[in-house]
C-alpha cells in the first residue's frame, strides 16, 4: 500500500469554524489531490498540487483552500465550515499525471461532520 | 470532455456466480480508464487500469475488464464471485484537459451466500 496518512480521520465541528485536514505521504510523489465523496456523486476533485507551492482548483473548490509547503504534506482548509461540507475527504497521490499511465493511490479518508 | 457512466447503481449476485459491472465512457481521445474498489469505511484500491496497451486488462483478485472502442465500454467482470467482493466499484477516466480523475457514480455489488 502507498504510504498516505490522513489526519484527522474523524472530526465533528460547528458551522463557521475553520478546519484543516492534513495529508502526509512517504512516497515522494509529485502530484497530490483532495477529493470529496458524497452519495450519488462519486468522488469530485477539490484541489490538486503538481509540486511544492504549485496548486490548482478542481471542480468543487469553492469554500476550500490548500497549501503545499513540503513535498510530503498537502493541507486542505475549510475557512468557515458549512453543513454542505459534511463529507468524506480523500487524499490521493501520483508520481505523475495519470494520463502517463501512472496510478493514483488513495488514502483511507477523513470523515467530516459540520453541525 | 471525458466522462464515464456506470449503468447499474446496484448489482446482486450469488457467491460462485459471474460478476458483470457495466461502464460506458465518453472521450474524444484514447482514454486512460481505471476500476477502483471501495470496501465499507475504507479508501479506494486500484483493481486495474487500461492505458492503450492490451484491450483485455487483468487486475487483482481475479477481476478483468475489456476495452471496446466500438461500444465505448469498459465493463468489469469476474468469473466467480466471493463474499469478500461485496463493495462499491468505481469506473474512472482520466480527464486530460483538467489533469484529474473523473469518477462514475459507483456500483454497489452485493454477494449473497
Amino acid at each position: 500500500d502507498a504510504g498516505i496518512t490522513q489526519s484527522p480521520r474523524h472530526k465533528v465541528t460547528e458551522t463557521g469554524t475553520p478546519v484543516t485536514l492534513r495529508c502526509h505521504q512517504t512516497e515522494n510523489h509529485r502530484y497530490m489531490y483532495w477529493y470529496r465523496q458524497d452519495p450519488g456523486h462519486g468522488l469530485r476533485l477539490i484541489h490538486y498540487s503538481y509540486g511544492v507551492k504549485d496548486t490548482d482548483k478542481g471542480e468543487v473548490s469553492d469554500g476550500y483552500s490548500v497549501s503545499r509547503s513540503k513535498t510530503e504534506d498537502f493541507l486542505l482548509t475549510l475557512e468557515s465550515a458549512t453543513s454542505s461540507q459534511t463529507s468524506v475527504y480523500f487524499c490521493a497521490i501520483s508520481e505523475s499525471g495519470a494520463n502517463s499511465g501512472n496510478t493514483i493511490y488513495f488514502g483511507e479518508g477523513s470523515w467530516l461532520t459540520v453541525v | 470532455a471525458q466522462s464515464v457512466t456506470q449503468l447499474d447503481s446496484h448489482v446482486s449476485v450469488s457467491e460462485g456466480t459471474p460478476v458483470l459491472l457495466r461502464c460506458n465512457y465518453s472521450s474524444s481521445y484514447s482514454p486512460s480508464l481505471f476500476w477502483y474498489v471501495q470496501h465499507p469505511n475504507k479508501g479506494l484500491q486500484l483493481l486495474l487500469k487500461y492505458t492503450s496497451a492490451a484491450t483485455l486488462v487483468k487486475g487483482i483478485n481475479g477481476f478483468e475488464a475489456e476495452f471496446k472502442k466500438s461500444e465505448t465500454s469498459f465493463h468489469l467482470t469476474k468469473p466467480s464471485a466471493h463474499m469478500s467482493d461485496a463493495a462499491e466499484y468505481f469506473c474512472v477516466v482520466w480527464n486530460t484537459g483538467f489533469q484529474k480523475l473523473v469518477f462514475g457514480t459507483g456500483t454497489r455489488l452485493l454477494v449473497s451466500p
